[in-house]
């Protein structure tokens, strides 16, 4: 069973900020957001995470809305190197052990010259 | 941020034999770690979880037997793919969850692409 919605795929202009929408109305409250990206052929890669308020770090700044129901990702210069799928995961990050990421089908981001 | 490293990168094997991939967290304890299959174009698909000395805990379809999960120390983890057959043929992904000074975030490997002939 899903936890996120996001758009199959999605376009973007070399050097424009990217906005990837990610849906999670069904989110509990100690589920933390993570999003991770995955290049062809290569293991996914870690972005960000974030539980209530918004995060940023070098590589892309997360934006998490007051009800927790939806998040953005944000890349704010996109380039050539960021065409990927990018995966919106919901899980909780309590205790040892106890949480997992289960992925959906993520967004195809596109970035185009 | 954190490494996680994966050996083969590539591998071809005939079929009905066994092929090991190796998991290793490279600069950190991994007291948990997973494995992940995917197919071309389709997303990643858990397989197991692994606790450092204790027996795996597989997903539903995912033939234990079949798939020996072997997670000996705290920075290294194993997938033997027994008696393989062409239907295996897949992109192989582990991961490992970091320790509180990493914020128990999940990192992955590059990814194991076996293909059985």
């Amino acid at each position: 069973d899903a936890k996120t919605t996001q758009p199959p795929s999605m376009d973007c202009a070399e050097g424009r900020a990217a906005n990837l929408p990610c849906n999670h109305s069904t989110i509990s409250g100690n589920e933390y957001v993570y999003w991770y990206r995955q290049i062809h052929s290569q293991g996914p890669q870690y972005i960000i995470h974030g539980l209530k308020n918004n995060e940023t770090n070098e590589m892309a700044s997360l934006i998490i809305t007051e009800d927790r129901k939806s998040s953005t990702l944000i890349l704010p210069h996109a380039t050539l190197r960021d065409t990927a799928v990018y995966y919106c995961i919901v899980s909780s990050s309590s205790g040892a052990g106890s949480y997992q990421l289960t992925f959906g089908k993520g967004t195809k981001l596109s970035v185009i010259p | 941020g954190a490494v996680v490293s994966q050996h083969p990168s590539r591998v071809i094997c005939k079929s009905g034999t066994s092929v090991k991939i190796e998991c290793r967290s490279l600069d950190f304890q991994a007291t948990t770690m997973f494995w992940y299959r995917q197919f071309p174009k389709q997303s990643l698909m858990l397989m197991a979880t692994s606790n450092e000395g204790s027996k795996a805990t597989y997903e539903q379809g995912v033939e234990k037997d079949k798939f020996l999960i072997n997670h000996a120390s705290l920075t290294l983890s194993t997938l033997t793919v027994t008696s393989a057959h062409p239907e295996d043929s897949s992109f192989y992904i582990c991961s490992a969850r970091g320790d509180r000074g990493l914020g128990n975030t999940i990192y992955f490997g590059e990814g194991s692409w076996l293909t059985v002939v």
